[in-house]
């Protein structure tokens, strides 16, 4: 596609609930960032892959969130049992690898979570 | 952990009044990214920092990079209403595949 696709663009769910937010990045970026934006706040990064590979999860806050891109393409954060402290933007970034350096990121429009 | 500051959190100028953002690090960064976001948009690329020391102009942005890699500056000339969001630099560290580290981002506003 032309750019980075998030959906949904607003999600609002009850303290609890399990959520799942995708990301569809730009067709043949072998990087994919997920982060998570609270009001007022820079990006925090939770997780990276390269191809379906997990590199890097040390943003992960808990182990209520996970995150996967099975076939090296579309990837999905999971958030499990909420609480009202994930509302937030949760943005995917991707890129392209160059000789083994990453060049600039593409942002989607990111997904508002809220949790009441 | 590592960790990229940034300053000023908010400044507020008059058009046509000069803007500058400072991004601060304790250790080398392997390059540094800047990222501007509209209100209610998505960060958007403006320009990579590699080399120690380099300075790079889009127009009236001016980047630097410090000559021990652990700074770095945006300044704009003669701002503009356009100019209005937020400022982030993101610094990366060890490898260059690693993930990008956010400043906290400075908040301009532009009165007309």
């Amino acid at each position: 596609g032309a750019g980075v696709s998030q959906s949904p663009r607003y999600k609002v769910a009850k303290r609890g609930q399990d959520v799942a937010l995708r990301c569809d990045p730009i067709s043949g970026h072998v990087s994919l960032f997920w982060y998570q934006q609270a009001l007022g706040q820079g990006p925090e990064f939770l997780t990276y892959f390269q191809n379906e590979a997990q590199l890097d999860k040390s943003g992960l806050p808990s182990d209520r969130f996970f995150a996967e891109r099975p076939e090296g393409s579309v990837s999905t954060l999971k958030i499990q049992r909420t609480q009202q402290e994930d509302s937030a933007v949760y943005l995917c970034a991707s890129s392209l690898l160059y000789r083994r350096v990453n060049t600039e990121a593409f942002f989607g429009q990111g997904t508002r979570l809220t949790v009441v | 952990g590592q960790q990229v500051m940034q300053i000023p959190q908010y400044q507020h100028v008059q058009e046509g009044e000069d803007f500058t953002t400072y991004c601060n690090s304790s250790t080398t960064l392997s390059n540094i990214q800047w990222y501007k976001q509209r209100p209610g948009g998505h960060p958007v690329f403006l320009i990579q920092l590699v080399k120690s020391g380099e300075v790079k102009k889009q127009k009236r942005l001016t980047f630097q990079f410090g000559e021990a890699k652990k700074n770095s500056s945006l300044h704009i000339t003669a701002t503009q209403t356009t100019d209005v969001g937020t400022y982030f630099c993101a610094g990366r560290y060890g490898g260059s595949q690693g993930n990008l580290i956010f400043g906290k981002g400075t908040k301009l506003s532009v009165k007309p």
